[in-house]
């Protein structure tokens, strides 16, 4: 079974501080990575995916992330966070083919202060 | 492209009452989910659809919960009788169903049951 875990459940940064939201998870087959966000009062967004190639990938906004396979890690980052990215930002998997449905992480609520 | 809808956003009602959510996906996607989200986790899977078949239920409380999406479009997914630990979110996701989709989500319903 897949298992997504999110070690930051809550962080605090102030305006043009660099971000790191750490994500591990467990699954003995290849998958695809993804990071969604969800901003105050809206739906879950798609942020970046990685499904294979080049293990660094961009996403909306300026995010980042890095697959790291041997450490079974796909840490989102920024380097500089507006007040704007306030927000929940949830790490998920699914398995590379077949069933499609995510496995969640339990999410990291990031609030950046002006 | 218009989003995933649900209804209705905000549900209240009494334990052992009966509850249904609607949900209609992106036009074109064969794949519809339904997530359920407790506070404080991320969102957990009920079940998957492909066109109007099941995939995947083997998460969803058989003994209370249905779901069904008769002419593999819109969906409804009931839950009789309600119990307090089904207060959540309850997102509806789809996706085309073709290699490389990602999902996309709706707007979810909050259910409080008291």
């Amino acid at each position: 079974a897949q298992s997504v875990s999110q070690h930051n459940h809550h962080v605090i940064l102030s305006e043009a501080a660099s971000l790191e939201l750490g994500c591990n998870y467990s699954y003995g087959g290849t998958v695809n990575l993804f990071w969604y966000v969800q901003y105050p009062g809206q739906h879950l967004q798609l942020l970046l995916k990685y499904f294979s190639g080049d293990p660094l990938v961009k996403g909306i906004k300026g995010f980042e992330a890095e697959f790291i396979k041997s450490k079974f890690s796909f840490n989102l980052r920024k380097p500089s966070v507006q007040w704007s990215d306030t927000a929940e930002y949830f790490c998920a998997v699914n398995a590379y083919t077949g069933r499609r449905a995510l496995t969640f992480g339990s999410g990291t609520r990031l609030q950046v202060q002006p | 492209e218009a989003g995933v809808a649900q209804s209705p956003r905000y549900k209240i009602i009494e334990k052992r009452q009966s509850v249904a959510f609607w949900c209609n996906p992106i036009s074109g996607h064969a794949t519809l989910y339904w997530y359920q989200q407790i506070l404080g986790q991320g969102p957990k899977l009920l079940i998957q659809f492909q066109n109007n078949g099941v995939v995947d239920d083997s998460q969803l409380p058989k003994d209370r919960f249905s779901a069904e999406r008769l002419k593999g479009v819109d969906s409804t997914l009931k839950i009789q009788p309600a119990k307090l630990e089904d207060s959540a979110v309850y997102l509806c996701a789809s996706d085309s169903g073709t290699g490389g989709a990602w999902q996309y989500f709706g707007p979810g319903t909050r259910l409080t049951v008291t």
